[in-house]
């Protein structure tokens, strides 16, 4: 089966830290680039972080320097590490997979998460 | 990193044509073949309905087509039917590993 299931959203303290993970499975996991993107209450799709299959990343300018994005093809898994985290970190958060031709073409169930002040 | 404008919302009576336009910058939408359209329904995950501009995902119906032309690329909606309401959102390659989305169009089904 196809799927991306995300797991590891919460509660959380602002200034604390969440690890989400995305297992994948029914695809070839590592030939393909994971992104996370976000969506606040009510509010629109902010991409946030995007690893290749070869490792190069990029990051979102609001979430630089305080996410980390990862991957574990053993696992086939995509992780992100959220350090000091703010109320406006607040989302649901998606794991999805680029389909070779820079656009989305799988989506996960997303797993929210939420930072109180 | 500035998001892509959408109009925040659009409309259209059955059997009708709409067309959602997603404005960027020449370091995004027009300076690359990567704009892709989603589209939302209330609580449910994203899905890809467009890809390279104007390219249908599998299983798409031909209802749905995508354009560029500058800095704009545009979504059409013809023929439309009650289950076309949802949000749509663009997203453009902005070079260097980066991407952007819309702020997202509501479309209403009258």
């Amino acid at each position: 089966q196809v799927q991306l299931v995300e797991s590891g959203g919460g509660v959380v303290q602002r200034g604390g830290s969440l690890r989400l993970s995305c297992a994948a499975s029914g695809f070839t996991f590592s030939s393909h680039g994971m992104h996370w993107v976000r969506q606040a209450p009510g509010k629109g799709l902010e991409w946030v972080a995007f690893i290749k299959y070869d490792r190069k990343i990029s990051y979102a300018e609001s979430v630089k320097g305080r996410f980390t994005i990862s991957r574990d093809n053993s696992r086939n898994t995509l992780y992100l590490q959220m350090d000091t985290l703010r109320p406006e970190d607040t989302a649901l958060y998606y794991c999805t997979r680029d389909g070779f031709n820079y656009a989305l073409d799988m989506w996960g169930q997303g797993t929210r998460v939420t930072v109180s002040s | 990193q500035s998001a892509l404008t959408q109009p925040p919302s659009a409309s259209g009576s059955p059997g009708q044509s709409v067309t959602i336009s997603c404005t960027g910058t020449s370091s995004d939408v027009g300076g690359y073949n990567y704009v892709s359209w989603y589209q939302q329904h209330p609580g449910k995950a994203p899905k890809l309905l467009i890809y390279e501009g104007f390219k249908r995902t599998s299983g798409i119906p031909d209802r749905f087509s995508g354009s560029k032309s500058g800095n704009t690329a545009s979504l059409t909606v013809s023929g439309l039917q009650a289950e076309d309401e949802a949000d749509y959102y663009c997203k453009s390659f902005a070079g260097r590993n980066y991407w952007v989305f819309g702020g997202g169009t509501k479309l209403t089904v009258l």
